[in-house]
């Protein structure tokens, strides 16, 4: 069965970067667009961005644009969110999700990540 | 930029009654590409709806969407305990995606 699994909780420092994986199991890790999408304590979901993990290419949401960073490992399977220059604000959770249908760059999400919560505190 | 407009932020039913959530575009979405979610506390979001109108595997028939154009319904026929949560719709339409603000559907 398709299976998304990210990488655990993490406490940052303003100012400071950090990285969230995202591990695919359970169909071809190329054909499917991933997506990020994050979630502050008690509000609403907030899209940042895609990678195409078969070529690389990725889409930043405009107000992560300069911050943001969306990478791939194919020979791992695994996706990669890097948001620098930490600000209380990112305290969040992240989540990875894959587009319902191959090689579509927009859709809807037909499998997520459990997510991973980001706080950043001084 | 392409703005979905939920509401109301906040129902509160009791089980065994109908809910009904609305999700305003400030454009029209073409070919229906529209998505329903649910997500429960500390759970990931899931997809219950998509097209519009279609409802994803293993989703209850008391589930069903509806609308076209700019002005989208997501209606639970008769609310199941398990049915408390928050409903987010997203919009698929472009390349640039974005979800709604979410209504909370409460116990009464």
């Amino acid at each position: 069965q398709v299976q998304l699994v990210q990488s655990g909780a993490e406490v940052k420092k303003p100012g400071a970067s950090v990285q969230v994986s995202c591990k695919a199991s359970g169909y071809t890790f190329t054909d499917y667009y991933i997506h990020w999408v994050r979630q502050a304590p008690g509000q609403g979901l907030d899209w940042m961005g895609w990678t195409n993990p078969k070529s690389g290419g990725t889409y930043y949401e405009q107000k992560f644009r300069g911050r943001v960073t969306m990478t791939r490992d194919t020979s791992i399977n695994t996706a990669y969110m890097e948001l620098s220059r930490l600000t209380s604000d990112d305290t969040a959770v992240y989540y990875c999700a894959r587009v319902n249908r191959q090689w579509l760059v927009a859709g809807f999400f037909d499998n997520w990540g459990q997510g991973t919560l980001v706080t950043v505190s001084s | 930029e392409f703005v979905l407009t939920q509401s109301p932020d906040t129902l509160s039913l009791s089980p065994g009654e109908r809910a009904t959530l609305s999700c305003r575009a400030s454009q029209s979405v073409d070919s229906n590409y529209l998505a329903w979610y649910q997500q429960k506390p500390g759970q990931s979001p899931r997809v219950l709806i998509s097209g519009a109108s279609t409802r994803a595997t293993g989703i209850p028939d008391r589930f069903s969407g509806s609308g076209s154009g700019t002005d989208f319904t997501l209606t639970i026929s008769r609310l199941e305990p398990e049915d408390f949560a928050v409903y987010y719709c997203q919009q698929y339409h472009t390349s640039r995606l974005t979800f709604g603000g979410g209504t909370k559907v409460e116990i009464k």
